[in-house]
């Protein structure tokens, strides 16, 4: 069966210093993979998407990146924190574009 | 611009009863849908989809309907038990188009 793993699941972030999230996934192959930030209360914002190694499609410009060093894995990243980067961000997988997509437990970041 | 909605922020249901919870899309074009159901401080958990070729589809105590006419597609637990209490979110997307269009999310509270 596949899993997704994502972590740390709370981070406390200074304004102005780097982040780094990880997802991971298991039991499938080249799946696509997302983020999604969520703030309290409301829906799923599609941050960055990717369907390959390498491949990154970003939906909002931002203060964060993604990338996709390998084929399971998706790292969403910043330079240097703002307030506004506060937020419940989530990774999910799919195996294609009409296919379910399946969350991880998300993290929820504070930046102070 | 074209989104997917919820008529109802809140819904409170008996312990025993059916819930019924309602969303509305706009985009005629869109041919596939997805109930979700979040649970405080957790990622989605898909809980069942539907493609616009058909009109009705069950699972375990849950059955999702589609009226294309009304672009109408509604979530029905039946027996609602208290681990069903989370907020549930519709979400629609065009075979073309990799991005889920998600609604507000409805939170359900079931009450004892």
């Amino acid at each position: 069966s596949q899993t997704i793993h994502q972590w740390p699941a709370t981070l406390v972030q200074p304004v102005g210093s780097p982040l780094s999230l990880e997802c991971t996934v298991e039991g499938t192959s080249n799946p696509n993979l997302y983020w999604y930030r969520q703030a309290a209360g409301r829906g799923l914002q599609l941050l960055f998407y990717s369907v390959g190694i390498g491949q990154i499609s970003s939906e909002v410009p931002q203060n964060l990146s993604a990338s996709r060093p390998q084929d399971r894995q998706f790292i969403l990243s910043s330079k240097k924190l703002l307030l506004s980067d506060s937020g419940f961000y989530l990774c999910a997988w799919s195996r294609t574009d009409l296919s379910p997509l399946h969350f991880g437990n998300g993290t929820r970041l504070t930046v102070t | 611009g074209e989104s997917v909605g919820l008529h109802l922020p809140t819904l409170s249901v008996q312990e025993g009863d059916n819930s019924i919870i309602n969303c509305a899309y706009s985009n005629s074009a869109s041919d596939y849908f997805i109930w979700y159901k979040q649970e405080s401080g957790k990622g989605p958990q898909f809980i069942i989809d539907i493609r616009s070729n058909m009109d009705k589809r069950q699972g375990q105590r849950v059955t999702v309907l589609l009226n294309k006419t009304v672009k109408h597609l509604s979530l029905q637990i039946a027996a609602t038990q208290p681990g069903d209490s989370a907020v549930y979110f519709c979400a629609e997307k065009r075979n073309s188009n990799y991005q889920l269009i998600w609604g507000a999310g409805t939170k359900l509270i079931i009450k004892p």
